[in-house]
């Protein structure tokens, strides 16, 4: 079975600054997927960014960006030029190649953004 | 387009009554879910249909009853709840259950309170 551990129950930054959330898993899976989603007070849950196991390279989303370390099983989001609209709760999840389905969430950080 | 609609945003309903939530997304995705949320919790998957077909039921109370009328649309029957199923309900989809394209897309939610 897999697990995905968020460490950071609440985080916060200045507006402009630079943070990063920590995510860990455990798999046996060769074949997966990891995906970092956001989900803002008003609560659509909205997915900032994804990263196939396969793909060495980082994957980046304008402001957004991923350090994944896959011998570490380590796959943080690093949030660049924060905004006020980056508060959220973060949930980092996985879903392996065989889970025909099923996601794996963290806990989930809770990001406040300091004007 | 990444939109996936829920109806209603809001439900009371008491322990006797029948009611429906609606899911609806038109791109084309062949696999939708139902997930339940706790406050300031990670979702829960309760089911997941592919290709119209359930293929997941996590196991799943009877008084949650799911439909998929057809490739776009979800419903869940609700029937003689529980105070303790009161919580936000969310739709996903995604393109397929399996392989590259397997990232979730998430609706608003209905935040359902039973009394």
């Amino acid at each position: 079975a897999q697990t995905v551990t968020q460490s950071q129950p609440e985080m916060s930054v200045q507006e402009a600054e630079t943070v990063t959330l920590s995510c860990t898993y455990d798999t046996s899976e060769s074949d997966y997927y990891l995906f970092w989603y956001k989900q803002p007070p008003s609560r659509q849950m909205i997915l900032v960014i994804r990263q196939e196991a396969y793909k060495q390279q980082n994957a980046t989303e304008n402001r957004f960006s991923v350090n994944f370390q896959k011998a570490a099983k380590s796959f943080s989001l690093k949030i660049s030029d924060s905004q006020l609209g980056d508060a959220a709760m973060y949930f980092c999840a996985f879903a392996g190649g065989t889970s025909y389905g099923k996601l794996t969430f963290g806990q989930g950080t809770i990001l406040t953004v300091h004007p | 387009d990444t939109e996936v609609t829920q109806t209603p945003k809001h439900l009371v309903m008491g322990m006797t009554n029948k009611k429906s939530l609606k899911c609806e997304q038109h791109m084309g995705h062949r696999a939708m879910y139902w997930y339940k949320q706790k406050a300031k919790k990670p979702p829960e998957l309760m089911f997941v249909y592919s290709y119209e077909k359930l293929s997941i039921n996590e196991s799943v109370p009877s008084r949650f009853s799911p439909e998929c009328p057809n490739s776009s649309l979800l419903n869940l029957h609700l029937h003689a709840l529980q105070p303790e199923d009161s919580a936000l309900y969310l739709c996903a989809s995604s393109q397929d259950r399996s392989g590259p394209r397997r990232e979730q897309y998430f609706g608003p939610g209905t935040r359902l309170t039973v009394t």
